[in-house]
């Protein structure tokens, strides 16, 4: 059973186009990370939401934390190829110490 | 800043053969994680150290697998026999965990394993 649900699993959109993908679970997280892979490479850290209800910003990327701790979405304005990865999020539960991932959802931009 | 450093990059190798891949995390940190990557799984966490003591292995599939972690600078994660199934991107990543957590992780580029 996967802890974190990101949806969708896929997007294909054209540069310029706004886009949102979320993060579900039914557990709660003291913190939430949304990380960004490329082909070949790690994942990279993009932010870390602690409280509830947290709106972060990163240039054009908006990322919100739920009241309630337990989801969270990414927004991204204005995509660009360069937006182009696998974005996972991560959380780590009260009682836990490592990070659980979602399976990601794969973002291809195309110009 | 070397980041983590992980080797090989890609490793090919038959079934039955033991295979060990290495990490280095970055200076400082004290907290050491191996992932493994899939397309079904996505990433799994397998076990993870905090100065240098395994805390939760639970995540390592079978006893074919093991993991150590000799010093602040190194650790290993050895499959032995491998099997197809065990073909996968196996992450390490590091990270300096304080009182506070919300520690974030530093990740290697990973070892590809292809076992045939």
């Amino acid at each position: 059973t996967q802890l974190l649900e990101q949806s969708p699993q896929f997007l294909s959109i054209q540069e310029g186009e706004n886009l949102t993908v979320y993060c579900n679970s039914s557990s709660v997280f003291s913190s939430l990370q949304w990380y960004r892979q490329e082909p070949g490479e790690g994942p990279v850290l993009l932010v870390t939401v602690v409280t509830g209800g947290e709106v972060k910003k990163l240039k054009r990327l908006t990322f919100q934390f739920g009241d309630a701790r337990k989801d969270s979405s990414l927004h991204i304005t204005a995509a660009q190829p360069g937006d182009t990865g696998l974005y996972l999020c991560a959380g780590e539960v009260d009682s836990g110490y490592a990070l659980n991932f979602g399976k990601g959802t794969s973002l291809l931009v195309t110009p | 800043d070397a980041g983590v450093i992980q080797s090989p990059r890609h490793e090919v190798t038959e079934m039955g053969q033991e295979v060990t891949l290495r990490c280095k995390p970055i200076s400082g940190h004290n907290s050491l994680f191996w992932y493994r990557q899939t397309m079904m799984r996505g990433l799994e966490l397998l076990i993870y150290f905090n100065n240098n003591v395994p805390i939760d292995d639970s995540g390592m599939p079978e006893d074919r697998f093991s993991a150590k972690m000799p010093n602040a600078s190194f650790s290993t994660l050895k499959i032995q026999p491998s099997e197809p199934r065990d073909s996968a991107v196996y992450f390490c990543a590091s990270s300096l965990r304080d009182r506070r957590g919300n520690s974030p992780l530093h990740f290697g580029n990973g070892t590809r394993l292809t076992v045939t």
